[in-house]
């Protein structure tokens, strides 16, 4: 069955660092889509970046890079130069065909920069 | 300006009084979904549907029913809401053909529901 895997409950990490999120998946499918997404205390989520399963290059969107490794079934989330706006709990997601394209998420992970 | 609409935000209601959550897109997306978020367990989905009158269960639907009678709008509904169904709701859409299923899902601003 499609699973998602954050084990990094919480992290502290100090301002202006980079700071990377883990996140494995489980799926037998050849085709799927890796997504991360951000929620601050405010409740609203965040479309972050997103990774296809055929995609060769790791995709980046400004600060945020995904480091994807594919034989690993691993997709981090690498936020380069945290701001204390970053605060905030990370989720990742995938979809894949054999699930009707349904999103199946991680439980997320609490994210606090320290200034 | 491209969004996903929810309401009401904020509701608290007493147990067994039917509610109604609306969710409406204005960029044509096929893909419609309603997840429920409680602490400590993510995002689970509730309903999705594909399409006009496609609708199928997710992993939590019990106490939930959905319709999908046009392309923009996904309501939810609880018929007799308990206690247990107390949590944050959002409504997601996103394209839903071929690869476009691999693009990010739009969500709502959320409802926190109260059944008491």
């Amino acid at each position: 069955a499609q699973k998602i895997t954050q084990t990094q409950p919480g992290m502290f990490v100090q301002e202006k660092e980079a700071v990377t999120l883990d996140c494995t998946y489980d799926t037998s499918d050849q085709s799927y889509g890796l997504f991360w997404y951000k929620q601050p205390s405010s409740g609203e989520m965040i479309f972050l970046i997103y990774q296809g399963s055929y995609d060769e290059q790791n995709a980046t969107e400004g600060r945020y890079s995904l480091n994807f490794q594919k034989a690993r079934k691993s997709a981090n989330l690498v936020i380069s130069a945290s701001q204390l706006g970053d605060s905030a709990m990370y989720f990742c997601a995938m979809r894949d065909r054999d699930s009707n394209y349904q999103l199946i998420w991680g439980a997320g992970t609490k994210l606090i920069i320290k200034p | 300006e491209a969004q996903v609409t929810q309401n009401p935000r904020y509701l608290i209601t007493v147990t067994g009084k039917k509610l109604t959550v609306t969710c409406s897109q204005n960029m044509n997306h096929e893909y419609m979904s309603w997840y429920r978020q409680d602490p400590g367990l993510g995002l689970r989905q509730i309903y999705y549907s594909m399409n006009v009158e496609v609708t199928d269960k997710g992993d939590v639907p019990e106490g939930y029913k959905v319709s999908r009678k046009e392309k923009r709008n996904f309501p939810l509904i609880l018929e007799s809401p308990s206690p247990n169904q107390t949590s944050l709701y959002f409504c997601a859409s996103s394209f839903g053909t071929g690869d476009a299923h691999f693009t990010e899902a739009f969500f709502g601003q959320g409802t926190r529901l109260t059944v008491v």
